[in-house]
């Protein structure tokens, strides 16, 4: 069975600290994994990593890939208290991109 | 470029009742995702449609049910509902599906009273 574990599921962190989040997955095919961050509704895309992507960067965000471990690793770095929300992890299942979620981490930024 | 659009944004509705909830994808994006989310089991896939086919369908029951149109547009359906459907209702927009990025809309948030 296909799974995604998310950890930790929450965390507070003052702001300037770093925050690093993990996601192992086990699919029977893996394809990509992507990371989103959703603060009310909608989850935001922020990264796609692939066997060929395997270290992505975004002004603060990075993240990284292991496919031998499988596993991935979000950071955050001078946290802001904008970066609070829930960060999801997800990885398609099949070739038609059925995504299957982590269930989130929780990540409050406080002043 | 307009991002993906749902509606209603809210909706309430009482047991026995049905509802339909209308998700228009990013402009040239041909695959339509539905995911339901909820606090006790998070986002879980209901179905994929593919230029107005579906390809690939969640574990919900019948009552679930959605379509696409040739503008790629997608609808969703739920008769006879239950309280449990109570949940934020997600769609996605990608390009072709598969492995390419997918872009959520806003969510219409059904209470089932």
């Amino acid at each position: 069975e296909d799974k995604v574990v998310q950890s930790p599921l929450s965390l507070v962190v003052h702001e300037g600290d770093t925050v690093t989040l993990n996601c192992s997955y086990e699919v029977t095919n893996f394809r990509s994994l992507l990371w989103y961050k959703q603060e009310k509704k909608a989850p935001t895309f922020l990264f796609m990593l692939t066997s060929s992507g395997i270290e992505k960067k975004s002004g603060r965000l990075s993240s990284i890939l292991d496919k031998k471990e499988l596993f991935s690793i979000l950071n955050i770095t001078a946290t802001q208290t904008g970066d609070s929300a829930v960060y999801l992890c997800a990885v398609p299942t099949d070739s038609w991109g059925k995504l299957q979620f982590g269930a989130g981490t929780q990540v409050v930024v406080t002043p | 470029k307009a991002g993906v659009t749902q509606t209603p944004r809210y909706l309430i509705k009482t047991r026995g009742q049905q509802v339909t909830l209308s998700c228009s994808p990013i402009s040239g994006h041909r695959s339509v995702s539905w995911y339901q989310q909820t606090p006790g089991q998070g986002l879980q896939f209901l179905f994929e449609y593919f230029s107005e086919t579906q390809r690939n369908k969640g574990n919900f029951p019948g009552r679930f049910s959605g379509r696409q149109f040739s503008n790629s547009r997608s609808e969703m359906n739920v008769s006879t509902l239950e309280l449990g459907d109570s949940a934020l209702y997600l769609c996605a927009s990608s390009l072709v599906g598969g492995i390419a990025e997918a872009f959520f809309g806003q969510g219409t948030r059904l209470t089932v009273v």
